[in-house]
């Protein structure tokens, strides 16, 4: 699987978006980009996915670059409860069989 | 509650015994996941099966460490002979595959070995 790279941490104001960026330059034609996040004290927890097209569902929206090397989260109106540590995860094929290659992710915290 | 849960919760050991932690899987899954966590770090992968089959272990999984899953439904991870290295939460994840992409994790097992 590619290797991903993400700030080690963010701040975001509460009420306002949080746009996580992920770099993926060596991502291949069937690997996919995958987001989960992991609050504290609690297994990861899947937000999103996506392989070339924008992808929006009620938690949050991936925006993939035209070159898939890189790829944005944005959580439209971040609030205290989306403070956790977002893992931006790139995966062969589109099936959750395989193992998820976790790497440091960024740590988002959202104030008041 | 149906989600993925993890038994004990906490475990606090000395070193050199023998310890097992307990996962319960979303009960329609047929995959169920091993993965490590250190303060810090994000999980590691440790081991999966397929039903009752154990279809991948990570060069991580050493002989101290061993997982089943008998009956293709709940799983066990046992640590022989613990080492303080071996302190960590260890986090149990369930999926249905084919088709689904998603992974559900438990809460997690954080093991101190002092």
């Amino acid at each position: 699987d590619a290797k991903t790279t993400q700030p080690p941490s963010m701040d975001c104001a509460e009420g306002r978006a949080a746009n996580l960026p992920c770099n993926h330059s060596t991502i291949s034609g069937n690997e996919y980009v995958y987001w989960y996040r992991q609050i504290h004290s609690q297994g990861p927890q899947y937000i999103i996915h996506g392989l070339k097209n924008n992808e929006t569902n009620e938690m949050a929206s991936l925006i993939i670059t035209e070159d898939r090397k890189s790829s944005t989260l944005i959580l439209p109106h971040a609030t205290l409860r989306d403070t956790a540590v977002y893992y931006c995860i790139v995966r062969e094929g589109r099936n959750a069989g395989n193992m998820l290659t976790f790497g440091g992710g960024t740590r988002l915290m959202v104030k008041p | 509650d149906t989600g993925v849960s993890q038994d004990p919760r906490h475990k606090i050991t000395k070193r050199g015994q023998n310890v097992t932690f307990r996962c319960d899987p979303i009960s329609e899954h047929n995959r169920l996941y091993w993965y490590r966590q250190t303060l810090g770090q994000g999980p590691e992968f440790l081991t999966y099966f397929q039903n009752e089959a154990q279809l991948e272990k990570s060069r991580l999984l050493s002989d101290r460490f061993s997982a089943e899953r008998p009956k293709g439904s709940f799983s066990t991870l046992e640590i022989q002979r613990t080492e303080q290295g071996d302190s960590a939460m260890y986090l149990c994840a369930s999926s249905l595959a084919p088709g689904s992409y998603e992974q559900y994790f438990g809460p997690g097992t954080r093991l101190t070995v002092t």
